[in-house]
């Protein structure tokens, strides 16, 4: 029974490039989360999704990020024009429901150049 | 006031000793409770949940829930080397919706 998949699990991209981070959640589970943490600091909600819908996006910053999970396929976190200060390890996690555990996935660890 | 708070340690026990790890939370409302363990360059594995007053125990981990005080423990039994690491508690529901709301962590040493 296959958990929570990411990929890429590394990714380097320079100043000004976009990154696209993507997350498989456990079969069955439709709630999907995106969670960043930057060195040094704690894990932080970034959106919550279910399939194509954005439920809240309020840890988002309102620029250069989307996040988007379709129909069909994995949901993706895009970042356009990158910057330094997006470096950081991105996790996904999935619940089968509102209020039940979450469980994560390996990671994307984001380094800009 | 933080949303979750945890002392971010380094809490340092023997092997073979107890490791009593807490948190506390602002949210009154606040539903479900959880411990996640990360082992550096990690992703953070859930350990324990919690959703009622009282005590959970799973095999040596005992979570402890106090929603009047608005505080969550976590014991760890007979720690081993294996269980250092750091410790995440995490809270949801009430205000917050579905997302979880991280405390800093505590990071455990057990000392063989």
């Amino acid at each position: 029974n296959a958990g929570v998949m990411q990929n890429p699990r590394h990714l380097v991209r320079r100043r000004g490039q976009e990154a696209r981070l993507r997350c498989s959640p456990v079969k069955g589970h439709s709630h999907v989360y995106w969670y960043r943490q930057l060195p040094e600091e704690g894990l932080k909600f970034m959106v919550y999704l279910q399939k194509e819908n954005i439920i809240d996006e309020s840890g988002m910053p309102k620029e250069r990020f989307s996040a988007e999970f379709p129909k069909e396929g994995p949901s993706i976190l895009r970042i356009q024009q990158v910057v330094r200060g997006d470096s950081a390890a991105y996790f996904c996690a999935s619940s089968p429901g509102l209020y039940n555990e979450q469980f994560f996935g390996p990671g994307t660890r984001l380094t800009v150049l | 006031q933080k949303e979750v708070e945890q002392n971010s340690g380094p809490l340092s026990v023997p092997e073979g000793a107890i490791a009593s790890l807490n948190c506390t939370y602002s949210d009154r409302v606040s539903q479900s409770f959880f411990w996640y363990r990360q082992y550096s360059g990690k992703s953070p594995e859930l350990i324990m949940s919690i959703y009622s007053n009282g005590d959970k125990e799973d095999g040596r981990f005992t979570a402890q829930l106090n929603k009047a005080s608005q505080y969550v423990s976590l014991l760890i039994r007979d720690s081993q080397p294996s269980d250092s690491a750091t410790y995440l508690c995490a809270v949801n529901g009430g205000g917050q919706g579905g997302k979880l709301i991280f405390g800093q962590g505590t990071e455990l040493s057990v000392k063989p």
